[in-house]
């Protein structure tokens, strides 16, 4: 069974560029997270989406958006990049069901680097 | 406010002792609490978990123990093993929020 595929793995932008990030969820998981690692900041939360519709989000910019397909799968978005932005983004799925284990699959993320 | 947190950066143990590590929490809400360990250059990996209306959850060499009242949960390892080197990170979720919130991490080192 395909692990949570992210593309790409690393990635180099400009500051006041946009960036793309994709990620595959496990076939069958409806429930696709993002999170930003920093070093000083740890994993933080940044948006969930389940079956199309953003259900969750945390505490992050507008210049960072997301959207989910039909066939589950997920890209972010970081528009106006700035040199905090530098980062490992983790995308993670779930099967998203209620009564299910909330064990998340992760995968090994997208490092982006603004300079 | 950091809801989650894992005082220890760091903590280094002796193969075949046991390691222990620990996360606090502040949120009433969060009922459901995970363990996830990651290796540079790939993602977390989940290990373990328990929810809110338990105590103590047990996979093979590892256990989760949770102390509501406290606030306080730990994660222990009998016994070490020198592969277990890596950054563990504790999560929590609550109600009807799906997203975790994770600590900081603590890197555990095993020594042979």
């Amino acid at each position: 069974k395909a692990g949570v595929t992210q593309t790409p793995r690393y990635l180099i932008k400009t500051r006041g560029q946009q960036v793309t990030l994709s990620c595959s969820p496990i076939s069958g998981h409806r429930s696709v997270s993002w999170y930003q690692q920093t070093p000083g900041q740890g994993l933080q939360f940044l948006f969930e989406y389940f079956s199309e519709t953003q259900r969750n989000k945390g505490n992050f910019p507008g210049r960072f958006s997301g959207r989910q397909f039909s066939n589950s799968r997920s890209e972010m978005n970081v528009s106006t990049l700035e040199l905090g932005d530098s980062a490992l983004y983790l995308c993670a799925s779930r099967a998203g069901s209620l009564l299910e284990n909330y064990g998340y699959t992760f995968g090994s993320g997208t490092r982006l680097t603004v300079v | 406010d950091q809801q989650v947190k894992q005082n220890s950066p760091s903590l280094s143990v002796q193969e075949g002792r046991i390691s222990i590590l620990n996360c606090d929490y502040t949120n009433s809400m969060f009922d459901y609490f995970l363990w996830y360990k990651k290796y540079p250059a790939e993602g977390p990996t989940f290990l373990i978990s328990i929810s809110s209306i338990k105590d103590k959850n047990e996979d093979g060499r590892f256990t989760v123990f949770l102390n509501k009242s406290a606030k306080h949960l730990s994660l222990h390892i009998v016994p070490s093993q020198p592969g277990d080197s890596a950054v563990y990170f504790c999560a929590a979720s609550g109600g009807s929020n799906y997203k975790l919130t994770f600590g900081k991490g603590t890197l555990l080192t095993v020594n042979p």
